[in-house]
């Protein structure tokens, strides 16, 4: 079964300081891999997704991950916070063979002025 | 990217009624759509997959009978919550899926508030 953990529910990080969110997948087959946001009372909203092009996928609002088969892993990076970015973020993974996208828990971040 | 409407975006209700929730794919065609569940401070756990055209396929744990899914064009779903009962007070989200293959994408909609006194 496939399945994504995000280490850390919350991370807070400065106002212009680096932004890295976890996430570790588990897939017996090569997945897609998303990152999704989601902002209070609202639905989710892609920042980027890993379909076995690129390792390096750039996404929406500065945001970018880099997809390490040996590590199983798909952090989020950010080089510079900004105070827009604070909300939760979905790490997600799917399997090749069908449509359903299994989530992680979400970790919340938090920008300090 | 695609557009997902919900409706409504909140809703209030009593004990032993039951709510309508739509999802409207706005500008694109969605054969199938995803129905999820999301409790506070919590992720979204997926209930349903809605077709267009046949029954919906719910997730193990799921009471088919409670929670009615219709799927009646390619651009609207419904979940009903039947006799709701204030455990399925719940954020609410709908996904469209557009496109095809490994070029396919969820649209996911904004979500409906449920709170059942």
């Amino acid at each position: 079964a496939q399945s994504v953990t995000q280490l850390g529910s919350h991370v807070s990080v400065s106002e212009g300081a680096l932004v890295l969110l976890r996430c570790n997948y588990s897939s017996s087959v090569p997945p897609y891999l998303f990152w999704y946001v989601q902002y209070p009372n609202q639905g989710l909203q892609l920042l980027l997704k890993y379909t076995s092009a690129a390792t390096l996928v750039k996404g929406i609002n500065g945001f970018e991950a880099e997809f390490k088969k040996s590590e199983t892993s798909f952090h989020l990076t950010k080089p510079s916070a900004h105070m827009s970015d604070a909300a939760e973020y979905f790490c997600a993974v799917r399997d090749r063979r069908d449509d359903k996208i299994i989530f992680g828990k979400g970790t919340r971040l938090h920008i300090l002025p | 990217g695609a557009v997902v409407s919900q409706h409504p975006s909140w809703v209030i209700c009593k004990s032993g009624t039951s709510v309508k929730i739509e999802c409207r794919s706005l500008d694109f065609q969605a054969t199938t759509m995803f129905w999820y569940r999301q409790f506070p401070k919590q992720s979204l756990m997926l209930m349903a997959t809605s077709n267009e055209g046949s029954k919906a396929t719910y997730e193990q744990g799921v009471e088919k009978d409670k929670f009615l899914i219709n799927h009646a064009s390619l651009t609207l779903s419904t979940l009903t919550v039947t006799s709701a009962h204030p455990e399925d007070s719940s954020f609410y989200i709908c996904s469209g899926l557009a496109g095809s293959g490994s070029y396919n994408e969820q649209f996911f909609g904004p979500g409906t508030r449920l709170t059942v006194l």
